[in-house]
């Protein structure tokens, strides 16, 4: 029982560096989503998708990219880093549908120094 | 657009004491709503949800009946245990293909 599948756990950069963080479900879900967690703001919505080849932004999407080639993998590309980007990403994957349970990664701790 | 507001935490409380968690929520249409709880250095699982207006969502001994009169959603468990800290977070779904909007989070810790 996979279910979404982060890597990696932690990841120290260098402002200025490039990364992908990967996220890769197995429940055949239609719909993804990126959300990065700080102390006290709660989950806040960076890119999600509703399906291959369709992505769109969330509440915080500068500095990050995403695509949507497969219906398993939902990459998240950190551009150029910067020290505000160091924060803790989650990953999740949901069918679509009102009612329907999102179903999260262990979570990825990112520091940018 | 749509909105959580969970109460200011965190929140310590004793072994076997009663806990209520207030969550209020702003949105067009019928959202579902939902419970989700973060232990330590995991992710998010789902805790209880509901989907309409008067349903109680319950799992674990924890309790949230869906309010539209009062646009709230508060978890309550009678008798907590020291297992059950963890962060609390209140979210909201307002469609099909909607994004899962989340209030800030409480941290409550229980003490033996």
């Amino acid at each position: 029982n996979a279910g979404v599948t982060q890597t990696p756990k932690f990841q120290v950069l260098k402002t200025g560096q490039s990364m992908t963080l990967q996220c890769a479900q197995d429940m055949n879900h239609e719909y993804m989503s990126w959300y990065r967690q700080d102390p006290g703001m709660g989950l806040r919505l960076i890119h999600y998708s509703v399906g291959a080849g369709i992505t769109d932004q969330g509440e915080v999407p500068n500095g990050y990219n995403v695509s949507r080639s497969t219906t398993e993998d939902f990459p998240l590309r950190l551009l150029s880093a910067a020290p505000s980007q160091t924060s803790v990403y989650f990953c999740a994957s949901s069918y679509s549908g009102l009612g329907t349970e999102a179903f999260f990664g262990q979570g990825t701790r990112l520091t940018v120094v | 657009g749509d909105s959580v507001t969970q109460m200011e935490g965190p929140v310590t409380l004793s072994e076997e004491a009663f806990l209520t968690i207030n969550c209020t929520y702003t949105a067009t249409g019928y959202p579902s709503l939902f419970w989700y709880v973060q232990y330590p250095g995991e992710g998010l699982q789902l805790l209880l949800k509901a989907t309409k207006a008067d349903d109680k969502g319950s799992n674990k001994g924890f309790e949230a009946t869906y309010r539209k009169e009062t646009t709230s959603f508060h978890l309550e468990k009678g008798s907590v245990q020291v297992s059950d800290s963890a962060v609390y977070f209140c979210a909201l779904k307002a469609g099909a293909n909607s994004k899962l909007t989340f209030g800030k989070g409480i941290t409550l810790s229980v003490r033996p």
